[in-house]
């Protein structure tokens, strides 16, 4: 299958400061990925879909002017948490499918933000 | 609204036995399903993605789909420890639509 890789895996910022996340696709390129968050013990929430060359859709109660999406490349979307605070610490997750080949898709490994 | 419900759990089976997981959608023209495997503290992992009406089966995993009912279900054979974790099922329209999920069932495998 296809591969999606995130980094950082994980981590640590004070609050108020910003955090950047990236997703790639390793070996295709999607015009669309999305973004999720998982907080412990809960379901995936699914926060924005990533289009490439254009702005991004958030869903409904997700704050755009905080969670910054940009989809430069057919292989690079960045996750920007601005301003952060404790509440945004969560497991946030990216998935891209390769349009070439399938209606699937596949999850990156997930990063693990935590805002003290 | 589209939604996909599934039974939270937890599922108990006995190691070696049979795990049936089921899963319902509420959108007609939902074309595309697929169950997804989370383990604590880990992302998804898409284990079986199904299209037409019928049984798929990959190994010890069948999922089976039945567009007139609106179910799919996922077959586990000879459930093994291993296979503890969260299994999500997932329903899409199209390729760039956003995957509908359910909140996921947690299946315990009983050593």
């Amino acid at each position: 299958g296809a591969v999606v890789s995130q980094h950082p895996s994980w981590v640590i910022c004070k609050s108020g400061t910003s955090v950047k996340i990236e997703c790639r696709s390793l070996d295709f390129q999607a015009t669309t990925m999305f973004w999720y968050r998982q907080f412990p013990k809960q379901s995936l929430m699914l926060m924005a879909t990533s289009n490439e060359g254009s702005k991004a859709t958030y869903e409904q109660g997700v704050e755009k002017d905080k969670f910054l999406i940009n989809h430069a490349s057919l292989t690079l979307s960045t996750l920007t948490v601005t301003s952060a605070h404790p509440e945004d610490s969560s497991f946030y997750i990216c998935s891209a499918g390769d349009r070439g080949l399938s209606y699937e898709q596949y999850f990156g490994p997930g990063t693990r933000l935590t805002v003290t | 609204q589209k939604e996909v419900e599934q039974n939270s759990g937890p599922l108990s089976v006995p190691e070696g036995a049979i795990a049936s997981l089921n899963c319902t959608y509420s959108d007609r023209v939902s074309q595309s399903f697929f169950w997804y495997r989370q383990y604590s503290g880990k992302s998804p992992e898409l284990i079986m993605s199904i299209y037409s009406n019928g049984d798929k089966e990959d190994g010890r995993f069948t999922a089976q789909l039945n567009k007139a009912s609106q179910y799919v279900s996922l077959l586990i054979r000879d459930s093994q420890p291993s296979d503890s974790a969260t299994y999500l099922c997932a329903a899409t329209m199209n390729r760039d639509d956003k995957i509908i999920f359910g909140k996921g069932t947690r299946l315990h495998i009983l050593p």
